[in-house]
């Protein structure tokens, strides 16, 4: 089994819709970060949390929202998606011990009509 | 602000062939990470560089990192077509935040 995964893998929604990105990892990490990719822009971060209790704002936090419901689980929220989030988005995972490299999940390929 | 510039964006080689692709980074770091991305695919970790002048090799890839220079490269030898793919390099802050990523060298690697 994976050790990050995210669903859903792809969505389509329309203007105004709320949506919820989830992510979970089995890899026993602490810290979690939410990623956008456009292309030709590289990967953004959005929100990053090094803990339960800690979240932070990324680069372009503005439009999402996200909760971290336990160690393992950290969740990405559109209130009001508009069709310029239509974009890939990753969550990735990292040891706050150690070398923190950062793993990623599949991705998540959402599109906003 | 960290800013991390890679170059060339756009590689076409010939199988065969040897290139170096270049990471500049803007801010003091120790870390720096390259990954590999596969057309609609995730992010694949290459190499870690925790250290001035650290080299690390896997295949036909090198990777090498100058901390005074601010500059990392990856190095390709030999280019084979399964290295076709995007190549990103990432920096730590060193301020515990998060990494700061390139926009990617997209390589295509033709017979």
């Amino acid at each position: 089994d994976a050790d990050v995964t995210q669903t859903p893998r792809n969505r389509i929604t329309k203007t105004g819709k709320r949506i919820m990105l989830e992510c979970s990892q089995t890899k026993g990490h602490d810290r979690m970060y939410w990623y956008r990719q456009d292309p030709g822009l590289g990967l953004r971060l959005i929100y990053y949390s090094f803990d339960v209790k800690d979240i932070n704002k990324g680069e372009i936090s503005d439009g999402y929202s996200v909760s971290r419901q336990a160690q393992a689980k950290f969740s990405l929220s559109l209130e009001s998606a508009i069709p310029n989030q239509t974009a890939l988005y990753f969550c990735a995972t990292s040891d706050l011990e150690g070398i923190d490299e950062q793993f990623f999940g599949p991705g998540t390929r959402l599109t906003v009509l | 602000e960290l800013k991390v510039e890679q170059n060339p964006l756009f590689l076409s080689m010939q199988e065969g062939k040897n290139y170096t692709i270049y990471c500049n980074y803007s801010t003091t770091s120790d870390r720096l990470y390259w990954y590999r991305q596969d057309p609609g695919k995730s992010l694949e970790s290459l190499f870690v560089l925790l250290s001035n002048g650290a080299v690390k090799q896997e295949g036909r890839l090198m990777a090498s990192l100058d901390t005074k220079a601010r500059l990392s490269t990856l190095h390709i030898t030999a280019a084979v077509h399964d290295l076709s793919a995007t190549y990103f390099c990432a920096v730590d802050s060193n301020s515990g935040y998060a990494l700061n990523f390139g926009k990617g060298t997209s390589l295509l690697v033709t017979p």
